[in-house]
């Protein structure tokens, strides 16, 4: 059971290039969030999603989209890489919505480190 | 969404007890209290999750008082190991599944 899995782990662009970051979780979990941190800094919600086929925006969108058409896959795309958006990017998954109980959380991904030069 | 204020950080010795304090003045009715623990590099994990009164496991305990503005993180007689920071989240459910993360408590544990 590898819980929540984060491709690549490692990543560096050069500004204007796009790229895709993978998140894929094996817990037939509904809920899928993306959160970036910059050093030093908490997490920040980029987009989430409530359910295949479903996304939404949260704290931080702009220069993000993102695609959840399978349950256990969540992407996360940058079109047009900027430094200001060098990083690094978390994953998170939850059965059903984190903090309504019943012991409900998030199980996160190991981050994927991005750097835009 | 219920906002929260936790302190930025903290300094303790190995053995102590800490106690971290959150407050979270416009907790909802249905919102749970949950607290996670971050290392360096990584995933911040859960650690704890609460409703009301005291909530107890392995690794830590979690004070709720009754009128539900706050909350105390207590981690019993710390090591060096201990040294992350702390996220305390409120809710998630009312707001359609939004979460947001606050700053945190970054502690900082010598021996």
């Amino acid at each position: 059971n590898a819980g929540v899995t984060q491709t690549p782990k490692f990543r560096v662009l050069k500004t204007g290039q796009s790229m895709t970051l993978l998140c894929a979780q094996d817990m037939n979990h509904e809920y899928m969030y993306w959160y970036r941190q910059d050093p030093g800094m908490g997490l920040r919600l980029i987009h989430y999603s409530v359910g295949e086929g479903t996304t939404a925006k949260g704290e931080v969108p702009d220069g993000y989209n993102v695609s959840r058409l399978k349950k256990q896959n969540f992407l996360l795309g940058l079109e047009s890489a900027a430094p200001s958006q060098t990083s690094v990017y978390f994953c998170a998954s939850s059965l059903r919505p984190p903090g309504t109980g019943k012991g409900e959380k998030l199980f996160f991904g190991s981050g994927t480190q991005l750097s835009v030069l | 969404l219920a906002k929260t204020t936790q302190p930025i950080s903290m300094d303790s010795y190995e053995g102590q007890e800490v106690n971290i304090t959150c407050s979270h003045n416009n907790i909802a009715t249905n919102d749970y209290i949950t607290w996670y623990q971050q290392f360096p590099s990584q995933g911040p994990r859960f650690i704890i999750q609460g409703y009301k009164t005291k909530v107890t496991n392995e690794v830590a305990s979690l004070f709720i008082p009754a009128d539900r503005k706050s909350s105390t993180l207590s981690l019993p007689r710390v090591s060096l190991s201990d040294t992350a920071v702390y996220y305390c989240l409120v809710g998630g459910g009312n707001q359609g599944g939004k979460l947001i993360f606050g700053q945190g408590t970054e502690l900082s544990v010598k021996p």
